[in-house]
């Protein structure tokens, strides 16, 4: 079975600091990795995913996130935080072939100090 | 291009009556998943179709709930009757048509607030 553990349910950076949040990922088949955001009262939003090529996978509003198969791994980081991060995201990872189902992480709440 | 949508956004209803909750998948997806996010236990998949046929139930909670796509434009998620416990924010997402594709688009939500 596929799953997702994400390292900590709260992180709080200052405004300019580097984020970092933690996902690792247990699956049967090749995995296909997501990191979501969630903002208050809105859905989850797909920040990047990772399928298959390169492992260092770019997203919107300056995310980017590494695939180590060796660790798996898949952490999403930020160079600097704003305030507009502030956040919830959610690390994720597909089900097997031909199943669409996501596992999901429990969650990474993100707090940004100014 | 429009976006998974979902109404109502807000629901607030008496225990015991009936809810409906609609969503309209984006043009083209041909995979549609219920999801109820709640405080206490994180987001969980109620329910998915492919093709408008429901491939796995087993998140549905009980017989309250049921769920239908009658079509590749529309989903309904319905409890009856509900209960207090049912208050949550459920989350419909539509998947793209090609086999490759497993990521999912999310709707705002229904915000379901039962008293």
């Amino acid at each position: 079975a596929q799953s997702v553990t994400q390292l900590g349910s709260h992180v709080s950076v200052s405004e300019g600091a580097l984020v970092l949040l933690r996902c690792n990922y247990s699956s049967s088949v090749p995995p296909y990795l997501f990191w979501y955001v969630q903002y208050p009262n809105q859905g989850l939003q797909l920040l990047l995913k990772y399928t298959t090529g390169a492992t260092l996978v770019k997203g919107i509003n300056g995310f980017e996130a590494e695939f180590k198969k060796s660790e798996t791994s898949f952490h999403l980081t930020k160079p600097s935080a704003h305030m507009s991060d502030a956040a919830e995201y959610f690390c994720a990872v597909r089900g097997a072939t031909n199943d669409y189902k996501l596992s999901f992480g429990a969650g990474t709440t993100v707090t940004v100090r100014a | 291009d429009a976006g998974v949508i979902q109404s109502p956004r807000h629901e607030v209803t008496e225990m015991g009556q009936e809810v409906t909750l609609r969503c309209k998948p984006i043009s083209g997806h041909n995979s549609l998943f219920w999801y109820r996010q709640t405080m206490m236990r994180g987001l969980e998949l109620l329910i998915y179709f492919n093709n408008n046929v429901p491939i796995d139930d087993s998140g549905m909670p009980e017989d309250r709930f049921s769920a239908k796509m009658p079509n590749a434009s529309f989903s309904t998620l319905k409890i009856q009757p509900s209960e207090p416990r049912d208050s949550a924010v459920y989350f419909c997402a539509s998947r793209p048509g090609t086999k490759s594709s497993y990521e999912q688009y999310f709707g705002p939500g229904t915000r379901l607030t039962v008293t």
